[in-house]
């Protein structure tokens, strides 16, 4: 069966501090993976998408993310949290034209000053 | 650059009416417009995929004579909710992309209360 799981369903950090959130995926076909930041009450912004080549991926606001085929990954990392990233944090995967995303639960994460 | 308007951001309205969400793309044309629906805390669900100029493809459980999704152009989409009653409070997101592999962009999403 197709799925995305994220493990944490919420994390709490310091300002300052490191980040990673985790992603595991079961999906078919080679995987499309994206991460998604919501801020409440707010849709869905991109935050990074991979598609193919390097496995590291840079997306905006300083976030990185690292595809793992061996474990079926795609973490989710930040090298300094700032107050502004609290939000929730959705992983998805799909095919390769991008419909039928499958999103993760969400991790929501909290950053304290 | 990519940019999805949803409107209205806010709806309260009596049980029993119908209630009409926008769904625009503003600076590129959307071959494929998606909506779905997210319960308090929870994950996106997906309701239908819509082709411009097609009939939308409802996902399975989702009745399509109630949610009623038209996608006349390019750049608009509408989800219209018919004789809505509270079990059809929630928030309802619309994304688009365009042709291709081009990842969704998402609108602000619909907070829908009926009362």
């Amino acid at each position: 069966a197709q799925s995305v799981t994220q493990p944490d369903i919420h994390i709490t950090v310091s300002e300052g501090a490191s980040l990673e959130l985790r992603c595991n995926y079961s999906y078919g076909a080679t995987p499309y993976l994206f991460w998604y930041v919501q801020s409440p009450g707010q849709g869905l912004q991109l935050l990074l998408k991979y598609f193919s080549g390097d496995t590291l991926v840079q997306g905006i606001k300083g976030f990185e993310a690292e595809f793992k085929r061996s474990q079926s990954s795609f973490n989710l990392r930040k090298p300094s949290v700032h107050w502004s990233d609290a939000a929730e944090y959705f992983c998805a995967v799909g095919p390769y034209n991008t419909d039928k995303l499958i999103f993760g639960t969400g991790t929501r994460l909290q950053v304290f000053p | 650059g990519a940019v999805v308007s949803q409107h209205p951001s806010w709806v309260i309205c009596k049980s029993g009416t119908s209630v009409k969400i926008e769904c625009r793309s503003l600076d590129f044309q959307a071959t494929t417009m998606f909506w779905y629906r997210q319960f308090p805390k929870q994950s996106l669900m997906l309701m239908a995929t819509s082709n411009e100029g097609s009939k939308a493809t409802y996902e399975q459980g989702v009745e399509k004579d109630k949610f009623l999704i038209n996608h006349a152009s390019l750049t608009l989409s509408t989800l219209t909710v018919t004789s809505a009653h509270p079990e059809d409070s929630s928030f309802y997101i619309c994304s688009a992309r365009e042709a291709g592999n081009q990842p969704q962009h998402f609108g602000d999403g619909t907070r829908l209360s009926i009362l």
